[in-house]
């Protein structure tokens, strides 16, 4: 199975920041990473999907980027909204996996 | 609109089994892959199984496989997952999801339902 590995597991900011996470494949996975976003007690959210695509309704403030087995989700100026556990997921392989969240506080 | 209700789920003891469905609504169910995802309690998200949307292809993670089993009945528009020798480690929220990409091969979750929850204990 393809592992992914999320860096860093929690993450202090604060609104108007910029914030990178990053999320490393075990082995290349091409275009297939996407990024989802879970706010507590609330479903999954697609956010980003073939890397760098954004999702419909998604604010432009999100972007993901990376090739092969390293990839980045930005989000550029951090809005209260925004605080809540990210994602990643390869769709590489038949058996998808996902990484293990990033947390993103306050 | 577009809408995925799970339902199903419950306490169950260590060794029994229990149905999930998932009630699809606002697309053509017959196209698109779908998907479990589960969230054990104060835990992150992991992936389940997926059905493709030729309902051929089935896919299981290492911790299911052989005791748990996707399918769908498409006269209504209903995915189903029949878990079987459940354990401890089965206990979480259960989601269904709706793949993005149309008679494709899956690409990302792109609508999930609420999820039923599974609590497996004596």
């Amino acid at each position: 199975d393809i592992q992914m590995t999320q860096s860093p597991s929690s993450l202090s900011a604060s609104v108007g920041d910029r914030v990178t996470i990053t999320c490393r494949a075990s082995q290349s996975i091409s275009r297939f990473l996407n990024w989802y976003q879970q706010k507590p007690g609330k479903t999954p959210k697609l956010l980003i999907y073939a890397i760098s695509d954004l999702q419909t309704g998604v604010p432009s403030r999100f972007s993901g980027s990376g090739s092969g087995t390293d990839f980045t989700l930005t989000i550029s100026s951090l809005q209260p909204e925004d605080f809540a556990t990210y994602y990643c997921q390869q769709s590489y392989s038949s058996l998808h996996t996902f990484g293990q969240g990033t947390k993103l506080e306050i | 609109q577009v809408q995925l209700v799970e339902s199903g789920g419950g306490v169950v003891q260590p060794g029994r089994s229990l149905r999930l469905s998932c009630a699809a609504s606002g697309f053509r169910f017959n196209d698109y892959s779908m998907y479990w995802v589960r969230q054990a309690p104060g835990k992150g998200l992991e992936w389940v199984a997926i059905l493709w949307y030729d309902g051929i292809n089935k896919y299981y993670a290492d911790s299911v496989k052989g005791r748990f089993t996707i399918s769908r009945d498409t006269s209504k528009n209903t995915l189903y997952l029949q878990m079987n020798s459940l354990r401890a480690e089965d206990t979480a929220v259960y989601y269904c999801a709706r793949d993005l990409v149309v008679v494709a091969a899956p690409e990302a979750m792109a609508v999930w339902g609420q999820g039923t929850t599974v609590i497996v204990s004596s």
